[in-house]
C-alpha cells in the first residue's frame, strides 16, 4: 500500500533553515508528481509547493516563492522541501501528498511533520 | 490567490443529505473541471473524495458526490452517518501548475 512518511520538522528561530524529507513506498515514485501542503488551525489547507516526476519543474505558492525549495531523489524514493528565511507565519503541520496520475489532485496524503517557528 | 470560500459549518441529521458549496473565480473553479474534495477527521490526514469535479476515487462511497456551477463547486452527502462528521475542503487547480484551498466546512451529524 502507498505510504507517505515525513520527518524533519521541529522548532526553529526566525530567519533560520529546516529541511523536511518525505519517505515514499508503495508505488512507482519515480512516476509521480509530489507535492507539500501545509495545515495551519486558523488559515487550514494552504498548497505549497508542487515537482514533476523527474524533478524538471517546480512550482511554488507565492508566500514561499523565494525561500522554500522543493527537490527530490528518485534513487532513495525520497521528496525534500528546503525552509529558508522562516518565519513566524509559516508555523504549520506540513503534509507531503501524491500527485494523482490524471493530475489535479492529491490522492494519498502522509501523516504530517510539525513545524514551529519561533523566538 | 485568495481562498475559496465554504460555508464554516454544515449539519443534518442521519439519513439526511447535506451539501457543501466552494465558491471561487473564472481564474480558479470556473476555468478548469479540476476541483477535488477532501474529507479530514481530527488529528488524521486528509482523504480525497471526490477528483475532476465529480469522480470517486476506489473505496470511497457513493454516498459522496460531486458538482460544479459557473464559479461554485459543491459537495454532496446523502444518507448522512455518524462518521461522516469531519472537516471537508474543497480544492481548486489555479493554472501553471498551481493549486488554492477553500478554508474548511465543518460536518456535524445532529
Amino acid at each position: 500500500q502507498v505510504q507517505l512518511v515525513e520527518s524533519g520538522g521541529g522548532v526553529v528561530q526566525p530567519g533560520g533553515s529546516l529541511r523536511l524529507s518525505c519517505e515514499a513506498s508503495g508505488f512507482t515514485f519515480s512516476n509521480s508528481g509530489m507535492h507539500w501542503v501545509r495545515q495551519t488551525p486558523d488559515k487550514g489547507l494552504e498548497w505549497v509547493t508542487f515537482i514533476r516526476y523527474d524533478g524538471s519543474n517546480e512550482y511554488y505558492a507565492d508566500s514561499v516563492k523565494g525561500r522554500f525549495t522543493i527537490s527530490r531523489d528518485n534513487s532513495k524514493n525520497t521528496l525534500y522541501l528546503q525552509m529558508d528565511s522562516l518565519r513566524a507565519e509559516d508555523t504549520a503541520v506540513y503534509y507531503c501528498a501524491k500527485d494523482r496520475v490524471s493530475g489535479g489532485s492529491f490522492d494519498y496524503w502522509g501523516q504530517g511533520t510539525l513545524v514551529t517557528v519561533s523566538s | 490567490q485568495s481562498a475559496l470560500t465554504q460555508p464554516a459549518s454544515v449539519s443534518g441529521s442521519p439519513g439526511q443529505s447535506i451539501t457543501i458549496s466552494c465558491t471561487g473565480t473564472s481564474s480558479d473553479v470556473g476555468s478548469y473541471n479540476l476541483v477535488s474534495w477532501y474529507q479530514q477527521h481530527p488529528d488524521k490526514a486528509p482523504k480525497l473524495m471526490i477528483y475532476e469535479g465529480s469522480k470517486r476515487p476506489s473505496g470511497v462511497s457513493d454516498r459522496f458526490s460531486g458538482s460544479k456551477s459557473g464559479n461554485t463547486a459543491s459537495l454532496t452527502i446523502s444518507g448522512l452517518q455518524a462518521e461522516d462528521e469531519a472537516d471537508y475542503y474543497c480544492c481548486s487547480y489555479a493554472g501553471s501548475s498551481t493549486y488554492v484551498f477553500g478554508i474548511g466546512t465543518k460536518v456535524t451529524v445532529l
